[in-house]
Order: C-alpha cells, then sequence, then structure tokens
C-alpha cells in the first residue's frame, strides 16, 4: 500500500528554534508538494519540485522558509528560525507528472506549534 | 487574492439527503478542477476531478458540475452518509496531471443522523 510518509507527526518548539519536517514521497513518484493548512487560507502551496528541481517556491517566505530534495526519496522543509505565526499542520504531496494518475497524493501530515 | 473560493464555511445535512458544495474561480486559465475529501488527522484525498471540456462528472453517489461562464462549480453528493462527514477542498489547475493546484479554505460538511 504506497503512500507518502512524513515525520514528525507532531512537533512543539520554542520560536527561534530551527525546525525540519520530512517528506517521503511515493516510490516512482516524480513531483512533491509542500502545502500549509491554517484556518484562513485554507491549504496554501509552499513549494513543488519536479524531478528533484525545484519550480515553484513562491508561496514561501524566503527569509526564514527553505525546501529541498537531497535525493528522489526524501524532501524536507526547514523553518529558521520559527516563530508563533507558523504553527500550522503542514502536508507534503507527490505525484506523477506526465503520467495517467491525474492528482496529488498527501501524506498525513506535520502539526507544527511555535510557542 | 483567493483565486479559488469556498465561501461556505460549514455545511450541515441530514442523512439520506442531498449535500452540494460550492466553489467559485476567478482565474480563467484554469482547466482542470478537483475535490478533496479531509478527515481530522489525515491527510486530504482526491475524490473527484472535472477537465473544462465537460459540465459535468459522475462517480457513484459523488457528482461534480462546472459552469465555466460562471466560474463556478460544486459538489453534489447524494444519498448522504454519516461517513461524508469531512471537509471538503475544492482545487483548480491550469492543466491535468500532476500540477500545481490552488485550493480554496474548505467546507465542513457534517451529516446528521
Amino acid at each position: 500500500d504506497a503512500r507518502v510518509t512524513q515525520t514528525p507527526r507532531h512537533k512543539v518548539t520554542e520560536m527561534g528554534q530551527e525546525v525540519t519536517m520530512r517528506c517521503q514521497p511515493i516510490l516512482g513518484h516524480n513531483t512533491v508538494f509542500w502545502y500549509r493548512q491554517t484556518m484562513m487560507q485554507g491549504l496554501e502551496l509552499l513549494a513543488y519540485f519536479r524531478n528533484r528541481a525545484p519550480l515553484d517556491d513562491s508561496g514561501m517566505p524566503k527569509d526564514r522558509f527553505s525546501a529541498e530534495m537531497p535525493d528522489a526519496t526524501l524532501a524536507t522543509l526547514k523553518i529558521q528560525p520559527s516563530e508563533p505565526r507558523d504553527s500550522a499542520v503542514y502536508f507534503c504531496a507527490s505525484g506523477l507528472d506526465g503520467g495517467h494518475q491525474e492528482t496529488q497524493y498527501f501524506g498525513p501530515g506535520t502539526r507544527l506549534l511555535v510557542l | 487574492d483567493q483565486q479559488v473560493k469556498q465561501n461556505s464555511p460549514s455545511l450541515s445535512v441530514q442523512e439520506g439527503r442531498i449535500s452540494i458544495l460550492n466553489c467559485d474561480y476567478t482565474n480563467s486559465m484554469f482547466d482542470y478542477f478537483l475535490w478533496y475529501k479531509k478527515y481530522p488527522a489525515e491527510g486530504p484525498t482526491f475524490l473527484i476531478s472535472i477537465s473544462s471540456i465537460k459540465d459535468k462528472n459522475e462517480d457513484g453517489r459523488f457528482t461534480v458540475f462546472l459552469n465555466k461562464s460562471a466560474k463556478h462549480l460544486s459538489l453534489h453528493i447524494v444519498p448522504s452518509q454519516p461517513g461524508d462527514s469531512a471537509v471538503y477542498f475544492c482545487a483548480a489547475s491550469e492543466a491535468q496531471g500532476a500540477q500545481k493546484l490552488v485550493f480554496g479554505q474548505g467546507t465542513r460538511l457534517t451529516i446528521n443522523p
């Protein structure tokens, strides 16, 4: 049963600390997306990759957020330094661009609380 | 600037009746539309989609309608079941495939027994 995995599932940290969230996309998928869910904005796209190359990170605060794909099986989203307004649920999703699959598959999310 | 809007944060429907969830969009370049369903503590899961060349797509109890001139789509669930209680997100993209999606804010649907 292929699925997207995310770690950690929950993270509580203090303002100013670095936070790293990890995502393992479904094997064989070539696109990876990072979203943030907030009450006001719903699901916001932060960044996305195709074949490990970043295509769009316009939704991400560049001064504190960074997203990378060190290899095809791992995507990371880092926040440094973290702020209380970063508290949200962060979702990773993967998909197969150019294939017959027409959608993105989401992981369970990382619930982040910055105190 | 919300390009995809779901103006109803919540909706309550009696079991067995029809649930209608609405979504409006502003970007005329959107070519493909999707609905995702989300249960608490889980990621969204794909439910149904529609291409802009169609005005209706049906899958079992779920039907999506697209009105391009009004830039409006809706999701109909009939009959509604308690397991349909979830948050529903409308999403749009400029092409089919695993492309960049723009999501609405979501509508929380509650099905009452």
